[in-house]
């Protein structure tokens, strides 16, 4: 049963232009949303999170929406730049007694063109 | 900040053979570890949960005399491989965390068993 659901495996977009990486997840008690950014050989590096009291969080430009009804949380990136080709990693966690158990989606190949 | 470092980057050993793994934060104390493991084009796969100054918590599935985890400071843990197969051959990255959410992972480490 896969709770995190990143659907696309891939994605090519323009330099210049937005990527949007699209999340799903079913477990209602998830109330903490993380994105990672990887490259082939390395750890994950955190790029942006989200508590589930807000719906939007950015952060340069990077951006999280977070549709709590639907399930749903999305990262966009404007304007999308070479170097942010890579694998990105959503992730969600439940305040289980501050376990900090992540779980991971299978990742989405982002391919950012010149 | 938020440094978090892996030993080896890459080790080679023999089947039945063991191999340690040592996780480090560098600059933060983390009363939790975490150690994943990554398979070819798969996503992050929780293997268990390293707390400090007390026994490891598994997830379903992972064998815990197998894959021995030793969390012996608040910057320090270990996984140790024993008795190597093949089949452990993986990407093994681990992670630790100064909050209650936020993980930041180490550069990961290429096991292959020969």
């Amino acid at each position: 049963d896969q709770q995190v659901k990143q659907n696309s495996p891939s994605l090519s977009v323009q330099e210049g232009r937005i990527s949007i990486l699209n999340c799903d997840y079913t477990n209602s008690m998830f109330d903490y949303f993380l994105w990672y950014k990887k490259y082939p050989a390395e750890g994950p590096t955190f790029l942006i999170s989200i508590s589930s009291i807000k719906d939007k969080n950015e952060d340069g430009r990077f951006t999280v929406f977070l549709n709590k009804s639907a399930k749903h949380l999305s990262l966009h990136i404007v304007p999308s730049q070479p170097g942010d080709s890579a694998v990105y990693f959503c992730a969600a966690s439940a305040s289980q007694g501050g376990s900090e158990k992540l779980v991971f989606g299978k990742g989405t190949k982002l391919t950012v063109n010149p | 900040g938020a440094v978090v470092s892996q030993h080896p980057s890459r080790v080679i050993c023999k089947s039945g053979t063991s191999v340690k793994i040592e996780c480090r934060s560098l600059d933060f104390q983390a009363t939790t570890m975490f150690w994943y493991r990554q398979f070819p084009k798969q996503s992050l796969m929780l293997m268990a949960t390293s707390n400090e100054g007390s026994k490891a918590t598994y997830e379903q599935g992972v064998e815990k005399d197998k894959f021995l985890i030793n969390h012996a400071s608040l910057t320090l843990s270990t996984l140790t491989v024993t008795s190597a197969h093949p089949e452990d051959s993986s990407f093994y990255i681990c992670s630790a965390s100064p909050s209650n959410y936020e993980q930041y992972f180490g550069p990961g480490t290429r096991l292959t068993v020969t």
